[in-house]
């Protein structure tokens, strides 16, 4: 089944740990996506990749860092300098390079840091 | 901001009956989405409607789009209480992105 998987599902870190989120997706697509999510509200763009090896920031980039060494994976690191990474993370991917299509959704990860 | 709001930001309705959300926008769009997300989950695409379109079905969903109004609304017919779920409004225009709104949460009672 073609889909995009986000691993883990929750996950706790201590202040001023770098932490890292994976997600994949099997789809084929050639855009990935960043989103945050807070409690209540809508979705806030963090990066978003349109081809290997090229990302852009979104809205909300500061603290966080992503690479797009294959087509397939789209790792966002949440680092010491984003002062309140506490949050519901979502990856997305939709074909072609229009951020603006359509986008399949995984599952998210929750980060809890104390 | 174009951001897509969302009315009401909570609905209560009992299972086989009809739910409508709203969604307004302050600038002019190229095509507007409905997701939904179930409680900590990712959100599930439902239906797009273009700048062109009117009006738009997809099973038990009415997608209405008026761009004059800049407003769109989600017309859920006879709705089950799997149909629970924050239903969410996205609007794509200038500046190659989407912005999301903050969403609809929908209860529906057995």
């Amino acid at each position: 089944d073609g889909g995009i998987t986000q691993s883990p599902k929750y996950l706790f870190r201590k202040e001023g740990q770098n932490v890292t989120l994976s997600c994949e997706q099997n789809l084929n697509h050639d855009a990935m996506y960043w989103y945050r999510q807070d409690p209540g509200q809508g979705l806030r763009l963090i990066y978003y990749s349109q081809i290997v090896n090229d990302f852009q920031k979104g809205d909300i980039a500061e603290g966080y860092s992503v690479s797009r060494e294959k087509k397939e994976s789209f790792p966002l690191t949440v680092t010491s300098a984003q002062k309140n990474p506490t949050a519901f993370y979502l990856c997305a991917s939709s074909p072609g390079t229009r951020v603006t299509a359509e986008m399949d959704f995984g599952p998210g990860t929750m980060l809890r840091v104390t | 901001s174009q951001q897509g709001e969302e009315d009401p930001q909570a609905l209560s309705i009992q299972e086989g009956e009809n739910a409508t959300m709203n969604c307004s926008y302050k600038t002019s769009i190229n095509n507007l989405q409905w997701y939904r997300q179930n409680s900590g989950r990712g959100l599930v695409h439902l239906i797009l409607i273009r700048s062109n379109e009117r009006e738009k079905h997809s099973g038990r969903l009415r997608v209405t789009l008026d761009t004059s109004k800049k407003s769109s609304s989600l017309l859920i017919t006879a709705s089950r209480a799997a149909d629970t779920a924050s239903y969410f409004c996205v609007v794509s225009g200038g500046y190659n992105k989407l912005i999301f709104g903050a969403g609809t949460r929908l209860a529906v009672h057995p």
